[in-house]
């Protein structure tokens, strides 16, 4: 089955750039979508098909994909931007949706 | 105004059986296929299955195959996740979430509150 590898953490201090990585077998031929989870609360789309943001998502959030790894990108990063960040993509060999672990993104 | 409600946390014994229930509101219940997405305390969320509110054609990852049956009444708009033989480690909030469009680039767009499953003898 196909598999995501996220870091378990990313540590950056405010008003600095935030990455947070994304690996999977050729994952650059697939569309990969972001959620933010903050505790207690359901996730939150905030990019989808590699680099698109839903409407209310800020502009700070964005996303690439290309090879073996796809990356959230996190500018100017606030306080209000500590959660867990999981990507996710669509398996077309299993049929089924994969998640990454997650990353706990804290801002220092 | 565009929503999932779920019902409420449930409390089970091992070996039970639970089925949650996932409400949509404000869109065409049909035209979307509904996933149920799990999350053990601490962990990081997994993927249970989806199915098709218009066929009720589902799909379950392999995990629970055997375990799991969704199922759907499109008359009240509702999506339900029934997990059985429940053990210890089926602790977790269970989530439905809506998908659009093409498979190849399903993305959950709208989630249910969750609902807590405790299974504690």
């Amino acid at each position: 089955s196909y598999v995501l590898t996220q870091p378990p953490s990313v540590s950056v201090a405010p008003g600095q750039t935030a990455r947070i990585t994304c690996g999977g077998n050729n994952i650059g031929s697939k569309s990969v979508h972001w959620y933010q989870q903050k505790p207690g609360q359901a996730p939150v789309l905030v990019v989808y098909d590699d680099s698109d943001r839903p409407s209310g998502i800020p502009e700070r959030f964005s996303g690439s994909n290309s090879g073996n790894t796809a990356t959230l990108t996190i500018s100017r990063v606030e306080a209000g931007d500590e959660a867990d960040y999981y990507c996710q993509v669509w398996d077309s060999s299993s049929e089924h949706v994969v998640f990454g672990g997650g990353t706990k993104l804290t801002v220092l | 105004q565009v929503q999932l409600v779920q019902s409420g946390a449930e409390v089970k014994k091992p070996g039970a059986s639970v089925k949650v229930s996932c409400k949509a509101s404000g869109y065409t219940f049909t035209g979307y296929y509904m996933h149920w997405v799990r999350q053990a305390p601490g962990q990081g969320l997994e993927w249970m299955g989806r199915i098709n509110p218009n066929s009720g054609g589902t799909n379950y990852a392999q995990k629970f195959q055997g375990r799991v049956t969704m199922t759907r009444d499109t008359s009240i708009s509702t999506a339900y996740m029934e997990l059985s033989r429940l053990r210890s480690d089926d602790t977790a909030v269970y989530y439905c979430a809506r998908v659009d469009g093409d498979p190849t680039y399903w993305y959950f767009d709208l989630w249910g509150r969750g609902t807590l499953v405790t299974v504690s003898s």
